[in-house]
């Protein structure tokens, strides 16, 4: 596996179910993301994991819940999500989370999250 | 308020034009970037500028970064059916310690046969 690799790449889920995105990156890279894409809005950034630790949490509501045991995975864990919530997950990861020069992120393909 | 602006919202040309898309800001900004993102994927890295007034080329895309490093724009010549998707300029702020992105909304690209 190459680049950046998440699952599942479609999930289904009512609102009391609890289930899990994973995110793994192959790129040897310090710095990992979640980003919410919705229509018609903007990648919007959710948490940032600096060597595993959380360095930003932009307003998300609880019941999203990140988790990253090393610094190649990265878990987003879901419960009683409402169906507003239902968008493009997409992980990215970077070199590292500061001010450089290049600042790249590279992302996954994304998990399309449906939930009823 | 948007803090990188993109135009148009929606690009819709036959297969052989030539176009434009922008990306502007009040802000400045250490780096910027153009992502493509086809429907279900994830956005996939085309270039980085990083100098004021740089120009780079990726064979028919020319990208250039603005002199005071405010504004981006992406020329497509002879646009192809593969180029369609949705094309985002991402930057990083000048002036923040950290790398975060600020991502434009996007322009959709159609380009019909």
């Amino acid at each position: 596996e190459t680049g950046v690799t998440q699952t599942p790449r479609h999930l289904v889920m009512g609102m009391t179910n609890k289930k899990s995105l994973k995110c793994e990156q192959h790129l040897g890279h310090n710095a990992m993301y979640w980003y919410k894409q919705s229509a018609k809005k903007p990648l919007e950034l959710m948490f940032v994991y600096s060597l595993e630790e959380r360095v930003e949490n932009n307003s998300v509501p609880s019941r999203f819940s990140p988790e990253c045991p090393n610094s190649s995975h990265l878990f987003l864990h879901l419960h009683t999500l409402q169906p507003e919530d239902s968008a493009l997950y997409l992980c990215a990861s970077s070199q590292e989370y500061r001010l450089s020069s290049y600042n790249e992120q590279f992302f996954g393909p994304g998990t399309r999250l449906t939930v009823l | 308020t948007q803090l990188l602006e993109q135009s148009p919202q929606f690009l819709s040309i036959q297969e052989g034009e030539n176009l434009t898309v922008y990306c502007n800001s009040s802000s400045v900004f250490s780096s910027l970037q153009w992502y493509r993102q086809e429907p279900g994927e994830g956005p996939v890295l085309l270039v980085t500028v990083v100098t004021g007034g740089e120009v780079k080329k990726l064979k028919r895309l020319t990208f250039q970064f603005g002199d005071a490093r405010k504004d981006s724009s992406l020329h497509i010549t002879a646009a192809q059916p593969g180029d369609t998707g949705l094309y985002l300029c991402a930057g990083a702020r000048r002036g923040s310690t950290l790398g975060r992105l600020y991502f434009g909304r996007g322009t959709q690209l159609t380009v019909w046969p």
